[in-house]
């Protein structure tokens, strides 16, 4: 039974520019929530797809947008990369967000 | 808005010391208290707490919730070099799923 995936597991882009993170859920999970983690911090919500649709979103700018496909697969967008968006991004899924949350291993963005 | 504060924010001990990790926290609805262990990239779950007084036990981990006081505590007794990763903390809200986290307890062991 695969757990959360998530792609790539690394990237590093330029300021300025755009890019999409991609997060697989546990099988049967039905919810996938992203989170930012700055170097020894911990980790802050950014949004929640649920149906296909964006049920909550944390502080994050408009800058940061996302997706949620049939098969319950998830993207992050981030366009207008800015220094500060380099970060750890945590994808997790839930079944129907009330039970614990699993986590994928990440993607590493550096954004230089 | 909720607020999740973890003491102390790092500790080193030696391989068979026992450790107590501190949560407390501040949500408008509370529904949950969940802990996580985060050794390299993905934090891994450990406890979800959602009553009072009922202690949550796993091997040499256990965790115990105070609604009244709004704090947990996660003990690992007999500690091994295994051990070492950054605890999390994170709360959730009866009005959604979201999870709030604090900044992480970084427990390192020694041999």
């Amino acid at each position: 039974d695969a757990g959360v995936t998530q792609s790539p597991t690394h990237l590093i882009k330029t300021r300025g520019q755009q890019v999409t993170l991609r997060c697989s859920p546990k099988s049967g999970h039905d919810t996938v929530s992203w989170y930012q983690q700055a170097l020894g911090q911990g980790p802050q919500f950014i949004f929640q797809y649920y149906e296909e649709e964006e049920r909550q979103r944390g502080n994050f700018p408009d800058r940061f947008s996302g997706h949620q496909f049939p098969n319950y697969s998830s993207e992050l967008n981030v366009n207008a990369l800015l220094l500060g968006d380099s970060a750890l991004y945590l994808c997790a899924s839930s079944l129907g967000g009330l039970g614990e949350a699993f986590f994928g291993q990440g993607t590493r963005l550096t954004v230089v | 808005e909720d607020k999740v504060v973890q003491s102390p924010l790092s500790l080193v001990v030696h391989e068979g010391d026992t450790v107590t990790l501190n949560c407390s926290y501040e949500v408008t609805n509370f529904r949950s208290l969940l802990w996580y262990k985060q050794e390299k990239k993905a934090p891994t779950f450990l406890f979800m707490l959602t009553s009072s007084g009922i202690e949550k036990k796993s091997g040499r981990l256990s965790s115990i919730l105070d609604k009244k006081e709004l704090f947990s505590i996660l003990n690992i007794t007999a500690t091994q070099t295994g051990d070492s990763a950054v605890y999390l903390c994170a709360v959730k809200e009866t009005s959604g799923s979201r999870l709030t986290f604090g900044e992480g307890t970084q427990l390192t062991v020694n041999p």
